[in-house]
């Protein structure tokens, strides 16, 4: 079954210090991974999709099948990266359906 | 316009009432879903709307109804709902609402939704 596995309830970092957002999976095929966020009060907002190896507000994130991960990573830390992160996989078949893992909660202290 | 959007943003009802939750969107999507969230927790899928036909129902019970009159418009009718459906609802959608086609979900803000 597929499934998404993030470990960290909370991760509490000081401003400019690196942060990194654990996320894996676990699916048998080539998997599709979004990191989503959601800042408070806000809505639920895509950060980063595995295919575009794109950069946004300074995260990135790498796919790593060996590892079946898709961790999110920030060289510094910034007060305003203060939000709920969830990395999700995007089911097989034509549905569409998005498999999100628990969320981690970043709090990025001055 | 390149945004989802819901209304009501509150909506407060008591066990008996009948009540419905709108979202639209005019970015040319074709999918719709609808998905519930508890706080501090995920979002949970309920519905997929493709190309205006219900493709998914994650086994939601029967008091919530989607409906998708066209294309730009999905709607949740709720009646006789419970205490513990009380939670953010969530609509989003996306292109085509295809796998393996980077079909990315964009979502609404939500409606707060407290049953009494």
């Amino acid at each position: 079954a597929q499934r998404v596995t993030q470990p960290e309830k909370l991760l509490s970092v000081f401003k400019g210090a690196p942060v990194e957002l654990k996320c894996n999976y676990s699916y048998s095929g080539s998997p599709e991974l979004f990191w989503y966020v959601q800042y408070s009060r806000q809505r639920l907002q895509l950060l980063l999709r595995h295919i575009s190896r794109e950069s946004i507000k300074g995260f990135t994130a790498d796919l790593n099948k060996g590892e079946t991960s898709f961790h999110l990573k920030k060289p510094f830390a910034q007060e305003e990266d203060s939000a709920m992160y969830y990395c999700a996989l995007r089911a097989p078949g034509n549905t569409g359906k998005l498999i999100f893992g628990q969320g981690t909660t970043l709090q990025v202290k001055p | 316009d390149t945004e989802v959007t819901q209304t009501p943003k509150h909506l407060v009802m008591g066990m008996t009432n009948k009540k419905s939750l709108k979202c639209e969107q005019h970015m040319g999507h074709r999918a719709m879903y609808w998905y519930k969230q508890k706080a501090k927790k995920p979002p949970e899928l309920m519905f997929v709307y493709s190309y205006e036909k219900l493709s998914i129902n994650e086994s939601v019970p029967s008091r919530f109804s989607p409906e998708c009159p066209n294309s730009s418009l999905l709607n949740l009718h709720l009646h006789a709902l419970q205490p513990e459906d009380s939670a953010l609802y969530l609509c989003a959608s996306s292109l085509r609402g295809l796998a393996g086609y980077q079909d990315t979900q964009y979502f609404g803000p939500g409606t707060r939704l407290t049953v009494l």
